[in-house]
């Protein structure tokens, strides 16, 4: 079936232009992840929705950086003002959390990500 | 001290080569477990759960030890595209916040 998307693929901006990214997660997948990987570094966790509700924000670096989702489906990553330390790949992530318990509920899979060059 | 650490690698092995990585975490309230692989500019992929009984899927075998907050995965007879870096993740004691915490990788280069 399809999986996550996510759009542009690649993004080329000014510094401080602001940039929109995309994500589709996989259809009936209610919780949808953003995270971030800079060059050379980790996965760095963002934004988590559980339907259109964003229970957990705390990894937002920073009040130039906002994200909603609208109808529990897709979702967009705002950074306003862009620096060049914004530069890295988004991913988006979606998962099914079940009620059974276990490692079954955080299960996530990830989209191709999006990457961001800010000159 | 990182939340998840991971030998970086690069680990060099020939093919046919059985190979380990290890994990270690902080936190011991920690409670769900993976490993994804990640290819070269590539997305993260799920390899596989952890689970505390251990569990294997064809030639490869996760080992978690809460008592150590230690995690492994064991790769056997290995091939060429096997060939990745491979991402220790866990979840935090939170099941408010079901983010995954994900160590640096360890790169694995198959050789021919």
């Amino acid at each position: 079936g399809a999986g996550v998307s996510q759009s542009p693929s690649n993004k080329v901006t000014e510094k401080g232009k602001d940039v929109e990214l995309r994500c589709d997660p996989i259809s009936g997948h209610t919780a949808l992840y953003w995270y971030r990987q800079s060059l050379g570094q980790g996965l760095e966790f963002l934004i988590y929705f559980q339907g259109n509700s964003a229970p957990d924000k705390s990894g937002l670096p920073s009040d130039r950086f906002s994200a909603e989702r609208t109808g529990g489906s897709v979702s967009t990553l705002t950074i306003q003002r862009t620096q060049q330390e914004d530069s890295a790949v988004y991913l988006c992530a979606s998962s099914q959390p079940g009620t059974s318990g276990g490692n079954h509920n955080y299960e996530q899979y990830f989209g191709p990500g999006t990457r961001l060059t800010v000159t | 001290r990182k939340e998840v650490e991971q030998d970086p690698g690069p680990f060099n092995v020939p093919e046919g080569a059985t190979v380990a990585f290890n994990c270690t975490y902080s936190n011991s309230a920690s409670q769900s477990f993976f490993w994804y692989r990640q290819d070269c500019r590539k997305e993260p992929k799920l390899l596989m759960s952890v689970y505390s009984s251990g569990n294997e899927d064809g030639r490869f075998t996760a080992q978690l030890n809460r008592a150590s907050q230690y995690i492994s995965l064991l790769i056997r007879d290995s091939k060429l595209s096997d060939s990745a870096t491979y991402l220790c993740v866990v979840t935090g004691p939170d099941t408010g916040r079901r983010a995954l915490t994900f160590g640096s990788g360890t790169r694995l280069q198959v050789q021919p």
